[in-house]
């Protein structure tokens, strides 16, 4: 079956360390896309990309940084100056053809120790 | 840049009872999306609408596009305990950014 896959589903940081959040798709799809989900609020852009090799920021890009070597992929690293990492963070995709609707993973969720 | 409000941000009714959530954009939107997420899910597309003046019906769920392009509604009938969730709108900024109203959370009482 074709979807979006996002790995790990739950994930922790220690103070001062960067992690990585996966998003991988077999939808075909040439643009994906991360958001930052928290509590009582709508989801907010961190970053997209509309092909390989190329990316944009979002509303929220300051703390993160992505890549897009691969059309199936789209990584999303949290550094360490991301000072508010806890939240759930969701991968989207769709075709990147005009204002297609969007497909979503089943998120990662982040927190702090 | 382009801001999407939703009232109301929480809403709980007797299962039966409609359900109304609204939309409001400061900006003039080219489409209108519209998404529910489950509790401990993701997003999922419910539909589209482009046409000012637009109305649309998915069975109890019936969308509406303002005539001038910067508001939508989304209304349930007889709500029934498979509606809970939040329900979304999104509209384009650009081509390709979807900016998201902050959500209603529906919850209901069998």
């Amino acid at each position: 079956d074709g979807g979006i896959t996002q790995s790990p589903k739950y994930l922790f940081r220690k103070e001062g360390q960067n992690v990585t959040l996966s998003c991988e798709q077999n939808l075909n799809h040439d643009a994906m896309y991360w958001y930052r989900q928290d509590p009582g609020q709508g989801l907010r852009l961190i970053y997209y990309s509309q092909i390989v090799n190329d990316f944009q920021k979002g509303d929220i890009a300051e703390g993160y940084s992505v890549s897009r070597e691969k059309k199936e992929s789209f990584p999303l690293t949290v550094t360490s100056a991301q000072k508010n990492p806890t939240a759930f963070y969701l991968c989207a995709s769709n075709i990147g053809l005009g204002n297609q609707p969007q497909h979503f993973g089943d998120g990662t969720r982040l927190s702090i120790l | 840049g382009q801001q999407v409000m939703q009232i109301p941000q929480y809403q709980h009714v007797q299962e039966g009872e409609d359900f109304t959530t609204y939309c409001n954009s400061s900006t003039t939107l080219s489409n209108i999306q519209w998404y529910k997420q489950r509790p401990g899910g993701h997003p999922v597309f419910l539909i589209q609408l482009v046409k000012s003046g637009e109305v649309k019906k998915q069975k109890r769920l019936t969308f509406q596009f303002g005539e001038a392009k910067k508001n939508s509604s989304l209304h349930i009938t007889a709500t029934q305990t498979t509606d809970v969730g939040t329900y979304f709108c999104a509209g384009h900024e650009g081509a390709q950014k979807l900016v998201f109203g902050q959500g209603t959370r529906l919850t209901i009482n069998p």
